[in-house]
């Protein structure tokens, strides 16, 4: 069982198209980051975020970190055929080393 | 520089044989973590190391499992009388420290138990 539940699981949309996928759990966590994986690879790092409501961009991407710290947000603008991947959020809670991931959400942009 | 390398890419193993999958970290890095993912989930943890020793294996799901880091560098996960349950990828990540530092993962070894 998976502390974070991601949601949804596949999500196929056409290029130029907006998608927001979602990150949700009953438990705090000090920190939440999001990874994009793509076969064959491990996990690749695109952001992490601290602080209850703090919001991220990075180019086309926004994250978003709930209040409360139990949930977060990724926001894709204008998605590319380059974003399709597998996005994944995990999170570091106080006292353990490791991180929790999510169960994923497998994106597919069509040109 | 050379990232988080893992070996072999793939393994095939028949039901109730040993396997040893092998991490390479990146150098200077201290802390080196296992994970399982299964297909269609997200990793999940296994085993901890700063430096040589093992500062958590609670996620090790029985005593088949087992994970040795003799100088505090290279890390071996070794999976005793395996079952088909165990298939999966096999990611290695290692850090500068433990909470709160990046963690960079290696491409995995996905393991089947036919």
């Amino acid at each position: 069982t998976q502390l974070l539940e991601q949601s949804p699981q596949f999500l196929s949309i056409q290029e130029g198209e907006n998608l927001t996928v979602y990150c949700n759990s009953s438990s705090v966590f000090s920190s939440l980051q999001w990874y994009r994986q793509e076969p064959g690879e491990g996990p690749v790092l695109l952001v992490t975020v601290v602080t209850g409501g703090e919001v991220k961009k990075l180019k086309r991407l926004t994250f978003q970190f709930g209040d409360a710290r139990k949930d977060s947000s990724l926001h894709i603008t204008a998605a590319q055929p380059g974003d399709t991947g597998l996005y994944l959020c995990a999170g570091a809670r106080t006292g353990a080393n490791n991180l929790f991931f999510g169960t994923g959400t497998r994106l597919t942009v069509i040109p | 520089g050379a990232g988080v390398s893992q070996t072999p890419s793939n393994k095939v193993t028949e039901k109730g044989k040993y396997v040893e999958l092998r991490c390479d970290p990146i150098s200077g890095h201290t802390a080196l973590y296992w994970y399982r993912q299964s297909l269609g989930q997200g990793p999940e943890f296994l085993i901890y190391f700063q430096g040589t020793g093992a500062a958590d294996d609670s996620g090790l799901p029985n005593d088949r499992f087992f994970a040795v880091r003799p100088e505090g560098s290279v890390s071996t996960l070794k999976i005793q009388r395996t079952e088909r349950g165990d298939s999966a990828v096999y990611l290695c990540a290692s850090s500068f420290g433990g909470a709160g530092y990046e963690q960079y993962f290696g491409p995995g070894t996905r393991l089947t138990v036919t």
